[in-house]
C-alpha cells in the first residue's frame, strides 16, 4: 500500500524558516516524480513545487522561487521542502503527493494527510 | 499565471447528472493532455478521479467521466449520489512547466 506521511509543520514567525519532510513507502520511490501542494485555510489547492525521480529537475510556482527548495533522498525514501523567508500568505496545509506516471510531476494519484504551516507573529 | 476557472458551486438531485467546467488557456488546458480532476471531502486529502483528460484510476466509479474541447475541460458525474457531495478541482500542466489548479467547485447533492 502506498503511504505518504508529512511532518515538520509548525507555527513560525514571518521571515523564519521551516523544513517539511514526507516519508514514502509502498512503491519504488526513486521511479516517481513527487510534488508539494498547499491549501490555505478555507481556500483551494495550489501547486507549490515538484521534483523528478532522480532529483535532477525541479519545478516551482513563481511565488516561492528563491525562497523554497525541494529535494529528495532516494536512499531514505524521503521528500523535503526547505522553506525560507516565510510570509503570512504561506500559511496553509502542505500536502506531498506522488506522481501518477513517474516522469514529470503533473498528475497525482496518492496524497499524504498534510502538515499545517502557520506563519504569524 | 491565474488559476483555471471553475464555477464556484453546482448542485443536483440524486440520480441526476451534473457537469463541472474548467477553463484555461492555450498555455495549459488547450495544449496539454495532463488534465486531471480531484475530489476533496472536508478535512480530507484530495483524491484523483480523472487523469489524462478522460481516464479513470482503478477503483473510481464509471459515473465519473472527463472530456476536453479547446481550452475547456469538463467533469461529468452521472447518477448523482449523496457521497459525491464534495469539492472538485481540475488541474493542468502548463507550458511554463508548472501545474495550475482550478479554484474549486463545491458540489451539493440536494
Amino acid at each position: 500500500e502506498v503511504q505518504l506521511l508529512e511532518s515538520g509543520g509548525d507555527l513560525v514567525q514571518p521571515g523564519g524558516s521551516l523544513r517539511l519532510s514526507c516519508a514514502a513507502s509502498g512503491f519504488t520511490f526513486s521511479s516517481y516524480a513527487m510534488t508539494w501542494v498547499r491549501q490555505a485555510p478555507g481556500k483551494g489547492l495550489e501547486w507549490v513545487s515538484g521534483i523528478s525521480g532522480s532529483g535532477g529537475t525541479t519545478y516551482y510556482v513563481d511565488s516561492v522561487k528563491g525562497r523554497f527548495t525541494i529535494s529528495r533522498d532516494n536512499s531514505k525514501n524521503t521528500l523535503h521542502l526547505q522553506m525560507n523567508s516565510l510570509r503570512a500568505e504561506d500559511t496553509a496545509i502542505y500536502y506531498c503527493a506522488k506522481d501518477l506516471q513517474g516522469t514529470t510531476p503533473d498528475q497525482f494519484d496518492c496524497w499524504g494527510q498534510g502538515t499545517l504551516v502557520t506563519v504569524s507573529s | 499565471q491565474s488559476a483555471l476557472t471553475q464555477p464556484a458551486s453546482v448542485s443536483g438531485s440524486p440520480g441526476q447528472s451534473i457537469t463541472i467546467s474548467c477553463t484555461g488557456t492555450s498555455n495549459d488546458v488547450g495544449t496539454h493532455n495532463s488534465v486531471s480532476w480531484y475530489q476533496q471531502h472536508p478535512g480530507k486529502a484530495p483524491k484523483l478521479m480523472v487523469y489524462d483528460v478522460t481516464n479513470r484510476p482503478s477503483g473510481v466509479s464509471n459515473r465519473f467521466s472527463g472530456s476536453k474541447s479547446g481550452n475547456t475541460a469538463s467533469l461529468t458525474i452521472s447518477g448523482l449520489q449523496a457521497e459525491d457531495e464534495a469539492d472538485y478541482y481540475c488541474s493542468s500542466f502548463t507550458n511554463f512547466r508548472t501545474v495550475l489548479f482550478g479554484g474549486g467547485t463545491k458540489l451539493t447533492v440536494l
